[in-house]
């Protein structure tokens, strides 16, 4: 299995400060059909994950503009360029190159200063 | 609207079993297969399984193999998800996520207690 590892473990953020979250994968996600099969999501206390991002750098519906994707094979940053409250969460990357099997990366929790 | 609505907590014994329920709402529901994604207390998020709603067929990870069945009934558009010989390490939040080569719609979660 695909073993998703992401860093850091937490984050202490100013508002309005930007933040990063690395995530790497321990194989190639890019598939041959040319798509890579990374995404991140953001799991608000008490909620059910939500979807921020899908295949590395496409924002899902409704997800500010703030939050941008990059990355390529095995390396992939989340940023998020000036946090807000409502950011507070922990983020997760995620594979799905292995359908159906999907595997998460550990999260990394974000906080607010 | 779209939605997925799930069962309420349970509390089990350990060796006994749990079935979840997953009702979908607003959209096709044999279009799309289903996960199952579990979370411990204070943990991250595992994958259990999906199922195809359409023809019923499942595929489990290997960790619960021989002991996790998903099933659906298409008429009330629900999913299912059930666990046997439960033991304290399934305590856990169950999720049911519907699948667009990722989950992109998730359910609120099930509290699944295991305790004696």
């Amino acid at each position: 299995d695909i073993v998703m590892t992401q860093t850091p473990l937490s984050l202490s953020v100013t508002p309005g400060q930007p933040a990063s979250i690395s995530c790497k994968s321990s194989q190639s996600l890019l598939h041959s059909d040319g798509k890579t099969y990374l995404y991140w999501y953001l799991q608000k206390p008490g909620q059910p994950p939500q979807l921020l991002i899908y295949e590395v750098s496409n924002r899902f519906s409704g997800v500010p503009d703030r939050f941008s994707g990059s990355g390529s094979g095995t390396d992939f940053t989340l940023k998020i360029s000036r946090v807000e409250a409502e950011d507070v969460g922990v983020y997760y990357c995620m594979q799905s190159i292995q359908l159906p099997r999907l595997t998460f990366g550990g999260g990394t929790k974000v906080e607010i200063k | 609207q779209v939605q997925l609505v799930q069962s309420g907590a349970e509390v089990k014994k350990p060796g006994a079993s749990v079935k979840v329920s997953c009702k979908a709402s607003g959209y096709t529901f044999t279009g799309y297969y289903m996960h199952w994604v579990r979370q411990a207390p204070g943990q991250g998020l595992e994958w259990m399984g999906r199922i195809n709603p359409n023809s019923g067929g499942t595929n489990y990870a290997q960790k619960f193999q021989g002991r996790v069945t998903m099933t659906r009934d298409t008429s009330i558009s629900t999913a299912y998800m059930e666990l046997s010989r439960l033991r304290s390490d399934d305590t856990a939040v169950y999720y049911c996520a519907r699948d667009r080569d990722f989950p992109d719609l998730w359910g609120r979660g099930t509290l699944v207690t295991v305790s004696s």
